[in-house]
């Protein structure tokens, strides 16, 4: 397994602001995966981040609104730009360590309130 | 595509009797199977796996799922609930790209 964190833990944002969320790993990994759960909702996958490439988008997600960094084998950024209250979720990070199989350790999420 | 049904959105036992929670898949070939528990204000926590093998496999927490093929089913069970168990439980299948699709979950209530 592996210990990840985020963050922050949680935020209250207004509309039109920009949130930049961190997650780190205690170990490197190639791939990396931000979710969205929004109230009530299952799990939504929004990128796949890989080091040393562009982040790939799933459908209806695009690079303008939900920018991703992945600057090194152990960290990556994910930030939810011009927000609106229907931004209003938990952001949780995952990690594959195995490299295949689908095997993936969850963050402890941010949970993003946008008044 | 691959797809997941969770078709109880809440379920409620009392503390000390089984459970199980009902999953079933859409995938062509042979799946990769997770349960995952989520705990209130927590991330996901994985309980248990299933890639090939012996179709029952054991988790975490006394928790075991049995993969039935011919019914595209993964459903998770627990001989004795215990009030901690109260949580959200998501049944995910692996996706190309290393991705997981999720079910929509199934919120477990335990009754004293």
């Amino acid at each position: 397994s592996a210990v990840i964190s985020q963050k922050p833990s949680r935020d209250i944002c207004q509309r039109g602001t920009s949130l930049t969320i961190q997650c780190q790993v205690d170990s490197q990994v190639t791939m990396m995966f931000w979710y969205r759960q929004q109230p009530g909702q299952s799990l939504t996958l929004i990128a796949t981040a890989n080091q040393g490439s562009e982040a790939t988008y799933e459908s209806g997600f695009v690079i303008d609104k939900f920018p991703i960094s992945r600057p090194n084998l152990t960290f990556s950024t994910l930030t939810v730009s011009n927000m609106s209250p229907e931004d209003s979720s938990i952001y949780l990070c995952s990690v594959d360590l195995a490299g295949g199989g689908n095997e993936q350790f969850f963050g402890p999420g941010t949970r993003l309130t946008v008044l | 595509a691959q797809s997941v049904t969770q078709p109880d959105i809440h379920i409620t036992v009392s503390e000390g009797a089984s459970l199980e929670l009902r999953c079933n898949y859409s995938y062509g070939a042979t799946p990769y199977l997770f349960w995952y528990v989520q705990s209130p204000g927590q991330g996901l926590q994985l309980l248990l796996k299933y890639f090939s093998g012996d179709t029952l496999v054991q988790g975490i927490k006394g928790f075991e799922a049995e993969f039935k093929r011919s019914q595209s089913s993964f459903n998770l069970r627990k001989p004795s609930v215990h009030w901690s168990d109260a949580a959200e439980y998501f049944c995910a299948v692996g996706a190309s790209g290393n991705k997981l699709v999720f079910g929509a979950g199934t919120i477990l209530r335990v009754k004293s």
